[in-house]
């Protein structure tokens, strides 16, 4: 089975930094996913790491350790605009498939 | 590209009765999936299918039906309503490949009273 953790909810504040960890147990791993979520839309694509190691993408970057089943997301030079939902989210490749679980998500709310 | 398109948007259902959300894709994906999302909570898989007349259940499956007779659509069949399946409904598709994003439809909300 799968089973993928983060934080809930987290604040910070405009022009600071924010990580957001997620950990994650499944079996036939084959990536991890970092979706942004508006309020009433539809989740949009950040990242993907499928070997170890940071990945930066402007103010954006993603972390991948495979053997800790860990991974984090990092938020530089907040703006108000970050605020959102962010998901984790694991690709599932066992038994031929190719499907994406999902974590909770976490809500994060950026203050002036 | 359309990309993945949904619909309807917005649908009120009355307990007990039927449904048919539209999911079409136009990216020649050979993956789509079906999620829900309840209020505050991360999406959850229904049902998916690997290619065309191939479909299998996920994590939250009953009081739902798929088919997939086309590689472009995957509706998603509800029956007999029921006010727990009231949430917000994603389709998304994939491609093998590392390169594939999961991009996602625009959702649809239901509410069944």
């Amino acid at each position: 089975g799968q089973n993928i953790d983060q934080p809930t909810e987290m604040t910070a504040t405009e022009g600071a930094i924010v990580q957001i960890n997620c950990t994650y147990q499944t079996s036939g791993f084959n990536g991890l996913f970092w979706y942004q979520q508006h309020a009433g839309e539809a989740p949009t694509f950040l990242s993907y790491n499928v070997l170890d190691g940071l990945e930066e993408k402007g103010r954006f970057s993603s972390f991948l350790s495979r053997s800790k089943g860990y991974s984090y997301l990092l938020l530089k030079e907040l703006q108000m605009k970050d605020s959102a939902s962010y998901l984790c989210a694991v690709r599932d490749g066992s038994f031929n498939t190719d499907k994406l679980i999902f974590g909770t998500g976490t809500r994060l709310q950026v203050f002036p | 590209n359309a990309g993945v398109t949904q619909t309807p948007k917005f649908r009120i259902l009355k307990i007990g009765q039927s449904m048919t959300l539209q999911c079409t894709q136009d990216m020649n994906h050979n993956y789509m999936y079906w999620y829900r999302q309840d209020p505050g909570m991360g999406l959850k898989l229904i049902y998916y299918s690997v290619g065309a007349g191939i479909t299998d259940k996920g994590e939250v499956p009953n009081g739902y039906n798929v088919s997939r007779s086309t590689t472009e659509d995957f509706p998603l069949r509800l029956e007999l309503a029921a006010p727990s399946q009231t949430s917000v409904y994603f389709c998304a598709s994939s491609t093998t490949g590392t390169s594939s994003r999961y991009p996602f439809g625009p959702g649809t909300r239901l509410t069944v009273t």
